[in-house]
C-alpha cells in the first residue's frame, strides 16, 4: 500500500525557473528519502530526511519536513532539462525499514 | 565504488515458467530489499533482508515468489510459474543498515507473456 501522495501529479516549467512538489504522508515516519527516476528505470537518491531534521540542502536542491503536518517538500532551483524526470518521496516508519513510496510527480523542463 | 547491480536488465517468459533475477548490492551493505515497479500498483516493498536475521517476506504477493540471500551479500529471486500479472519491473535495493539511504539498482523488467 502507498502512504505517500505528492502532488502535483504532472509539472510543466521552464529551464531555469524553479520546481516545488509535494508530499504528504499517513503515520509517524523514522526518516524521509527523495528519489529521482528517469525513463522508468532505477531509482536515483536524493536527499534523506530524518525525522528531527527540518530542512536539509543538497546542491540545487532544498527538502522540508513538518511532523506536525506529517508533509515533506522538494525545491528544485535554477531547473534544467537534465532535471525532467519522475521524483517519489518514500517513508520509512518507526521500527520498520520498507520504504513506502508516492506515486511520484513527473516534472518536465522546456528548453 | 559500485552500484547496486542486478541481472538480466531485460527477461521475457512465458506464462507458466520460472525466472530468477539476480541482484549485487553494494560491498558492506548489510540490508537487501526488493521491490516492484508495476503501472497499476506503483512502487512497492516485496522482501527485506538484514544480517542474519530472517527475512520479512510480508510484501511477498504470493507463494509462488520466493527470494534468498546467501553469504549475506548476493541476493535472488524467483518466481515460479509466472503469470502475467507477475510484468513489472523489479527493483533491488541496499543500505548500510536500517534507517539509512538506500540506494537501488537499475532494475530487471520482467515481461511474462
Amino acid at each position: 500500500s502507498q502512504q505517500g501522495e505528492e502532488d502535483p501529479q504532472a509539472l510543466s516549467i521552464q529551464e531555469g525557473e524553479n520546481a516545488t512538489m509535494n508530499c504528504s504522508y499517513k503515520t509517524s515516519i523514522n526518516n524521509l528519502q527523495w528519489y529521482r527516476q528517469n525513463s522508468g528505470r532505477g531509482l536515483v537518491h536524493l536527499i534523506l530526511i530524518r525525522s528531527n531534521e527540518r530542512e536539509k540542502h543538497s546542491g540545487r536542491l532544498r527538502v522540508t519536513l513538518d511532523t506536525s503536518k506529517k508533509s515533506s517538500s522538494l525545491l528544485i532551483t535554477a531547473s534544467r532539462a537534465a532535471d525532467t524526470a519522475s521524483y517519489f518521496c518514500a517513508t520509512e516508519g518507526y521500527n520498520d525499514y520498507k520504504l513506502s513510496f508516492g506515486a511520484g510527480t513527473t516534472v518536465t523542463v522546456r528548453a | 565504488g559500485a552500484g547496486v547491480s542486478q541481472s538480466p536488465s531485460n527477461k521475457v517468459t512465458e506464462k507458466g515458467k520460472d525466472v530468477e533475477l539476480r541482484c549485487d548490492p553494494i560491498s558492506g551493505h548489510t540490508a537487501l530489499y526488493w521491490y516492484r515497479q508495476s503501472l497499476g500498483q506503483g512502487l512497492e516493498f516485496l522482501i527485506y533482508f538484514q544480517g542474519n536475521s530472517a527475512p520479512d517476506k510480508s510484501g511477498l504477493p504470493s507463494d509462488r515468489f520466493s527470494a534468498e540471500r546467501t553469504g549475506g551479500s548476493v541476493s535472488t529471486l524467483t518466481i515460479q510459474r509466472t503469470q502475467q500479472e507477475d510484468s513489472a519491473v523489479y527493483l533491488c535495493a541496499s543500505s548500510l543498515g536500517t534507517g539509512d539511504e538506500q540506494f537501488f539498482g537499475p532494475g530487471t523488467r520482467l515481461t511474462v507473456l
